[in-house]
């Protein structure tokens, strides 16, 4: 199975702040590899896919980078709603694994 | 606009069963393959099973396989998951996440997610 790791589990940030996550794969993954925001009590959400490729309607201050065994998720600009858990995915395999998160909280 | 909605969620006693569904409007759940995702109390995600388009495909993972089983009516336009001989473990909320791809056809990812059901495994 593929391991995918994110680091920091946790972080603390200002509104206004840019915030970056990494995530990384036990083994090469190419590109394959989706960003979700899951805020408490409701399902995860879609943010970027292929590593960098924005989903709709997701704002632009989200943006995701690397290919292979190492990526980042960036939030150039952290806005009040964007408190909450991200996770990395990895679909290089069918049944994709998850990182175990990292929850993004108010200082 | 798509939508999702699980049902069947509930309090079972371990080595009980019980049939999870996924009910989808705004989209024709026959044209896409489908997963279902659950996530342990305060705990991360973990993709469970995989069924394609047809329904010929299907995966599980380690954690349920021999006890789930994933099937769909594309005539109901719904997706299931048959539960059996569950355990504490299996205490969770229960998605079904609709798979779709980039433009290539290459990238694999689940755009589209119910709001959840929650299963609890306890005597």
């Amino acid at each position: 199975d593929i391991q995918m790791t994110q680091s920091p589990s946790s972080l603390s940030a200002s509104v206004g702040d840019r915030v970056t996550i990494t995530c990384r794969a036990s083994e090469s993954i190419s590109s394959y590899l989706n960003w979700y925001q899951q805020k408490p009590g409701k399902a995860p959400n879609l943010l970027i896919y292929a590593a960098s490729t924005l989903q709709s309607d997701v704002p632009s201050r989200f943006s995701g980078s690397g290919s292979g065994t190492d990526f980042t998720l960036t939030i150039s600009s952290l806005q009040p709603e964007d408190f909450a858990t991200y996770y990395c995915q990895q679909n290089y395999r069918t049944l994709g694994t998850f990182g175990q998160g990292t929850k993004v909280e108010i200082k | 606009e798509v939508q999702l909605v699980e049902s069947g969620g509930g309090l079972v006693q371990p080595g009980g069963s019980l049939r999870l569904s996924c009910a989808a409007s705004g989209v024709t759940l026959s044209s896409y393959e489908m997963n279902w995702v659950r996530q342990a109390p305060g705990k991360g995600l973990e993709i469970i099973s995989y069924i394609d388009s047809s329904g010929n495909t299907i995966y599980y993972a380690d954690s349920v396989k021999g006890r789930f089983t994933i099937s769909r009516d594309n005539a109901k336009n719904s997706l299931y998951l048959q539960m059996n001989s569950l355990r504490a473990e299996d205490t969770a909320a229960y998605y079904c996440a609709r798979v779709l791809y980039d433009s290539n056809g290459f990238y694999r990812h689940l755009a589209d997610w119910g709001q959840g059901t929650l299963v609890t495994v306890s005597s």
